[in-house]
């Protein structure tokens, strides 16, 4: 699993507007997929997955998409709140790579009151 | 409760000096990993153990090394060869089976060269 080495990009979304977190992936072989939210000076914490054979699915005001077609993946935080404030990392199973993951680059998300 | 624990949570280290990381955890699972985070950054692999007595190398394993002696402890030396040891390092463990499982994380540990 790598990830890539650049800042993170910032998305900045007002206290209860919904928000929309992407993410491309690279690997059209990949068939199970993994949204994480990491809090600063935490460890990164399982939000959502998906597997291949769904284009969505839905949490606790969350929803994952997934368009195969053009390899993107995307997060949905419904009324986003203060507490949603963090980095969140998509991440990939390539078919065949066992439990492997790839973990994408990370979006920070701001949350202002 | 099932966990992974990493410590310490902070360690400062001087030039030259090797440092371990530990990285426990009582969730039997077979694979355990190790990943590098510098600041706004992503997750980079540095080591990482599918069975107990074998590892692999990541993408960044250069001034680094592991033991995988038992199945809960998977610990991380930053040696003196790490010239830019200074980062966040975080351990996550799982399962092995193919199918699509998430890791769990620990908590992370920081580490600051003085």
């Amino acid at each position: 699993g790598e990830s890539v080495g650049l800042h993170l990009p910032t998305l900045s979304v007002q206290e209860g507007d919904n928000s929309i977190i992407n993410c491309a992936y690279s690997n059209s072989a990949s068939d199970y997929f993994i949204w994480y939210k990491q809090e600063s000076g935490k460890g990164p914490q399982f939000i959502i997955d998906i597997r291949s054979n769904m284009d969505k699915r839905q949490g606790q005001r969350v929803t994952v998409l997934l368009n195969k077609t053009v390899k993107h993946l995307s997060l949905q935080i419904a009324a986003t709140q203060p507490g949603d404030s963090a980095v969140y990392f998509c991440a990939e199973i390539p078919w065949g790579a066992g439990n492997m993951l790839t973990f994408g680059g990370g979006t920070r998300l701001m949350v202002k009151p | 409760d099932g966990g992974i624990t990493q410590s310490p949570k902070y360690l400062f280290r001087k030039e030259g000096q090797n440092v371990t990381l530990s990285c426990e955890q009582n969730l039997n699972h077979d694979a355990m990993y190790w990943y590098r985070q510098d600041p706004g950054q992503g997750l980079r692999l540095i080591y990482y153990s599918q069975i107990v007595n074998d590892f692999q190398k990541g993408d960044i394993a250069e001034g680094y090394s592991v033991s995988r002696e038992k199945k809960e402890s998977f610990p991380l030396t930053v040696t003196s060869a790490q010239k830019n040891p200074t980062a966040f390092y975080l351990c996550a463990s799982s399962i092995t089976e193919t199918g699509g499982y998430g890791y769990t994380f620990g908590s992370g540990t920081r580490l600051t060269v003085v």
